[in-house]
């Protein structure tokens, strides 16, 4: 059974800073991998999401590295900003069917 | 149009009413999904729709009831909750398992208080 662990559960830093946000998964047999943000009391939004073929994928601010062999996914945030401030859950898909691995995702504040 | 949307956005209903939550994609999705999400909680997957046909349904308790009357359209008929039942309720959709790269995209939720 598919289990993903993110770490850590809750991070607060000072705005400009760059900080990585993990995530940990059981079973290598993944199709893909998709980073979220939430926002408080509202749905996910859709940040990053990584073939397992892929390495990492990019986009703005954001960069997502994938290593599908030792189980790991890292979210990078460049410049972090107060508005970068929300729940960001990781999420894998095995190799067959349609279903979502949840993390219990990591808190973010940014201090401005 | 990367868009789900869902209605309403709040809905609070005693344990006798008999309601239904509403999602709609026009991104040619034949992939949707039902989840529910407790406070400080991961989404919780509920049920699979592909091509319009129910694939996963994860234990869900019968006063629960999907409905998926086209490729564009999820119904969650809801009958004779629980308060325990008070959730997010989110809607998905995606390319279905057979093509395409299957990234999901949520809607904004229906925020569900069960009195």
């Amino acid at each position: 059974k598919q289990e993903v662990t993110q770490i850590p559960a809750a991070l607060s830093v000072p705005e400009g800073e760059n900080l990585v946000l993990n995530c940990s998964f059981t079973d290598s047999a993944i199709y893909n991998l998709q980073w979220f943000r939430q926002d408080p009391g509202k749905g996910l939004t859709s940040l990053l999401l990584i073939q397992s073929s892929q390495r990492e994928q990019t986009s703005g601010r954001l960069n997502a590295s994938l290593d599908k062999s030792s189980g790991r996914s890292t979210l990078y945030i460049a410049a972090s900003q107060p508005g970068d401030s929300a729940t960001y859950l990781c999420a894998v898909r095995g190799e067959y069917g349609n279903k979502l691995v949840f993390g219990a995702g990591t808190i973010l504040r940014v201090k401005s | 149009d990367t868009e789900v949307t869902q209605t309403p956005k709040h809905l609070v209903m005693g344990m006798t009413n008999k309601k239904s939550l509403k999602c709609e994609q026009h991104m040619g999705h034949r992939a949707m999904y039902w989840y529910k999400q407790k406070a400080k909680k991961p989404p919780e997957l509920m049920f699979v729709y592909s091509y319009e046909k129910l694939s996963i349904n994860e234990s869900v308790p019968s006063r629960f009831s999907p409905e998926c009357p086209n490729s564009s359209l999820l119904n969650l008929h809801l009958h004779a909750l629980q308060p325990e039942d008070s959730a997010l309720y989110l809607c998905a959709s995606s390319q279905a398992w057979s093509s395409g790269n299957r990234e999901q995209f949520f809607g904004p939720g229906t925020r569900l208080t069960v009195l």
